[in-house]
């Protein structure tokens, strides 16, 4: 099936840790995107990519980090310098990034629930 | 921060139409108004996007305003399934920053048997 897949989608981890979340697409989308959402919020855009080797801050990148090697994957990284990673981690992906129409439409994955001990 | 407003929560008989508004009086001429669903503990879902004109396809049908400045997503035939939180998104349609989708807290919609 094509989409996007999200693992785990539960994650653990003890304060101070590096932790990486995996985000991979099979739908040949180049623009992929990371989004962060708390209990009872929106979502926020940490960061997003519209093509490979190439990724761009969104509006919370602090204490994150990411990297865009191959088209169908898009790594986030939560390091400790990130205050509260505790939360609901979104990936997405378009066909392409500007213009509002149909091709640049975001479809989402599954969600991982980082917790952070 | 979101450039629109929506009810914080609705409720639907199932079967009936469920008929959720949104505000987004400052739209500018560009912007698209898209909508999204998101059921508890699950990614987002694309339902619907339009500029002016009104659009249906099989989930739903978006009714924008003359003025733009407010639209409305339609379940014609609302089921039990079709509880989550509804998100309106104005979004520009060009790149950088100014092209992401902004979410909002959105409405939760609950559709009671």
């Amino acid at each position: 099936d094509g989409g996007i897949t999200q693992s785990p989608k539960y994650l653990f981890r003890k304060e101070g840790q590096n932790v990486t979340l995996s985000c991979e697409q099979n739908l040949n989308h180049d623009a992929m995107y990371w989004y962060r959402q708390d209990p009872g919020q929106g979502l926020r855009l940490i960061y997003y990519s519209q093509i490979v080797n190439d990724f761009q801050k969104g509006d919370i990148a602090e204490g994150y980090s990411v990297s865009r090697e191959k088209k169908e994957s898009f790594p986030l990284t939560v390091t400790s310098a990130q205050k509260n990673p505790t939360a609901f981690y979104l990936c997405a992906s378009s066909i392409e990034r500007p213009g509002g129409g149909k091709r640049d439409t975001q479809y989402f994955g599954p969600g991982t629930r980082l917790t952070v001990l | 921060d979101a450039k629109t407003t929506q009810p914080t929560s609705m409720d639907c008989a199932e079967g009936r139409a469920a008929n959720l508004p949104c505000n987004h009086s400052t739209i500018s001429g560009n912007e698209y108004v898209y909508w999204y669903r998101q059921i508890h503990s699950q990614g987002p879902q694309y339902i619907i996007h339009g500029l002016k004109n009104n659009e249906t396809n099989e989930m739903a049908s978006l009714i924008i305003t003359e003025d733009r400045k407010s639209s409305t997503l339609i379940l014609p035939h609302a089921t039990l399934r079709d509880t989550a939180v509804y998100y309106c998104i104005v979004r520009a349609n060009y790149g950088g920053s100014q092209g992401n989708l902004i979410f909002g807290k959105g409405t939760k919609l609950s559709v009671k048997p």
